[in-house]
This record gives C-alpha cells, structure tokens and sequence, in this order.
C-alpha cells in the first residue's frame, strides 16, 4: 500500500523559521509536492520535486531525498498568513496521487 | 481565484439519492482532477481526465463516474450516496501536455451533505 506521515500539528513564532517534514514509503514515485490549504478554502501549489536536493521558492524551500523516502517544506521569515495546513502527496506512476494528512501550522505573534 | 470554477457550492441531499457536481477548468487547461477531502480522510484523488479521455484513476468508488465533456467542463456524478459521502469535493485543472506533471490549480470546492 501507500503511506504518507506528516506530523498532525506545528506551532511556530512569528519571523521564526519552521520545517514540516515528510516520510512515505510507496510503490513508485514520480515527484513529490506540496500545497497550502487554508482553512475551508482549496489547495494552492507551494512546490514539486522530481530529483534530489533542495528546491527555493522565495520564503518557501523544498528539500527531497529519493533514497531516504524523505522530503521537508522550510518556511522561513513566519508570518501570520502561514498559518494553515500543508500537505505533503507523492505523484507515483500511473499518474496518480497520495496526499499525507496534512500539517496544521499555527504561527504565534 | 484560480480560474477553476465549480457549482454547487453547497449541496444537501438524502441518502441513496444521486447528484451531480460540475467544473469548468481554466482558459486552456487540458487536464481535470477530482478529488474528495472528508474531516477523517484528508484529500483523496478519485479520477483525472485529460481532452475528454480518462487518464488515472485513484480511491474512486463504484457508485461515483465521471467525464470531461468537449468543451473540457467536467462533472462528477455521485449515486446511492451514504452519510459517508459528506465531504468537500475539489476538482482542478492543468496543462497536462507531453505527460508532463503541471502545476493543478484547485477550484473553490462543493461542500456535500448527505442527510
């Protein structure tokens, strides 16, 4: 089967820097992204890895590693609009999808 | 806004009864997924179409179809529901060209109820 774990809750301060982390074990892979989801509204794209090594987007970076079944989101410079849930899915072959459970960040003034 | 559009925004209904939910996708995009996310289930893909064929099938029940019509507006056809259908149903869109992965751009959702 598919398993994605991603940590349920994260609390953060405001300017701080937070890491989300994600492990899945899947039978096949082709890339893995995140999305933001703020509450009772629909995902938005953060990032997608295909290859190992870190992807930087802005505040946002995305680091992947194949061998290691392993992949983190690093927010950096936390603001009060990060507060929301990530979700970590793996793109497998076959072009279907997985989406772990999702991570809800609470960012404190 | 991402330019996907869904109606419904909210549906209530009884059990064992069918409804239908409606996306249009962005200006262009070729490609239109379905997914559910109920409270104890997180997101969970259900199908993709791409120009009107089906491309990847995910945790879609019996009971739910779907297609994409000619002009790339899809709809989700949902019958004999249970209460554990109740759920937010996104669909999103992208390119899709070459098999390539591109960016899915979600639309706002239809909120079901099965009473």
């Amino acid at each position: 089967g598919q398993n994605i774990d991603q940590p349920t809750e994260m609390t953060a301060t405001e300017g701080a820097i937070v890491q989300i982390n994600c492990t899945y074990q899947t039978s096949g892979f082709n890339g893995l992204f995140w999305y933001q989801q703020h509450a009772g509204e629909a995902p938005t794209f953060l990032s997608y890895n295909v290859l190992d090594g870190l992807e930087e987007k802005g505040r946002f970076s995305s680091f992947l590693s194949r061998s290691k079944g392993y992949s983190y989101l690093l927010l950096k410079e936390l603001q009060m609009k990060d507060s929301a849930s990530y979700l970590c899915a793996v793109y497998l072959y076959g072009q279907n999808f997985v989406f772990g459970p999702g991570t809800r960040l609470s960012v404190l003034p | 806004d991402s330019g996907v559009t869904q109606t419904p925004k909210h549906l209530i209904t009884a059990t064992g009864q069918r409804v239908t939910l409606r996306c249009s996708p962005r200006s262009g995009d070729l490609s239109v997924y379905w997914y559910q996310q109920s409270l104890d289930q997180g997101l969970q893909f259900l199908i993709q179409y791409y120009n009107g064929e089906e491309r990847a099938k995910g945790n879609i029940l019996e009971r739910f179809s779907a297609q994409q019509f000619p002009d790339l507006h899809s709809e989700l056809n949902l019958s004999s529901l249970e209460l554990g259908d109740s759920a937010l149903y996104f669909c999103a869109s992208s390119v899709e060209t070459s098999g390539a992965y591109n960016e899915q751009f979600f639309g706002p959702g239809t909120r079901l109820t099965v009473l």
